[in-house]
């Protein structure tokens, strides 16, 4: 079973640019979240979807991030424009659906992003 | 607000030594807590979690945690350490909210294993 993909690995942009980043999750996953860890901080989340719908979108930043999930499948985040305090690596993580709320996140390899 | 707490920001261990790796936990409920591992240049991968039942957890690659609800501490630990367990180690809890769900992170533990 493949596990939850990211795309790009690595990112440099530079400031007041944009970039995408993809999260595809395990497959059958309706849960997807994405997290982010900061200049070597704790990581932290950023929001949670259930299929296509946004169901916690708390921990988002700010208005410049905006992410979607078209058809309930893969995820994207684009920050725009990117300033330098967005720099730090973005993990996406994907979970099943159950009554049981304690299901086991599965995480990518996260993609690392620099804003220069 | 539920939080972890990792108080060790690096452990040193020669190999063949067992190893701890602490995680203190302040939580409203019950608790669920696991333990992820990033290996350099990877992502995270799970270990084991606590959500109900006996207090020690086995995981993978020898791993296995005490759940101590008196001391709110949730440590991980191994036998027997290798050098290819060196890498950054978390503790989470998992928050749960009618549906809302999230995991909150300790800032990280970075276990070197010397030969």
């Amino acid at each position: 079973e493949a596990g939850v993909t990211q795309f790009p690995s690595h990112s440099v942009i530079e400031k007041g640019q944009t970039v995408t980043l993809r999260c595809d999750p395990i497959s059958g996953h309706d849960n997807l979240y994405w997290y982010r860890r900061v200049m070597g901080k704790e990581i932290k989340f950023l929001l949670h979807f259930v299929k296509e719908s946004k169901q916690d979108e708390s921990g988002m930043p700010n208005n410049r991030f905006l992410a979607e999930r078209t058809g309930g499948t893969y995820s994207t985040l684009k920050v725009q424009p990117a300033e330098l305090e967005d720099s730090g690596v973005y993990f996406c993580a994907s979970s099943q659906w159950t009554d049981l709320y304690q299901e086991t996140q599965y995480f990518g390899p996260g993609t690392r992003l620099l804003v220069l | 607000a539920q939080s972890v707490a990792q108080p060790e920001d690096q452990v040193n261990v020669a190999e063949g030594n067992p190893l701890t790796v602490k995680c203190t936990y302040s939580v409203s409920g019950n608790p669920y807590l696991f333990w992820y591992v990033q290996y350099p240049n990877r992502g995270l991968q799970f270990l084991l979690k606590y959500i109900t039942g006996d207090n020690l957890v086995k995981g993978s690659y020898g791993f296995e945690a005490e759940f101590n609800k008196s001391q709110t501490s949730f440590h991980l630990k191994k036998p027997s350490a290798l050098v290819s367990d060196s890498a950054l180690y978390f503790c989470a809890v998992l928050t749960l909210n009618t549906g809302f769900q999230k995991l909150v992170f300790g800032t990280g533990t970075r276990l070197l294993v010397s030969p």
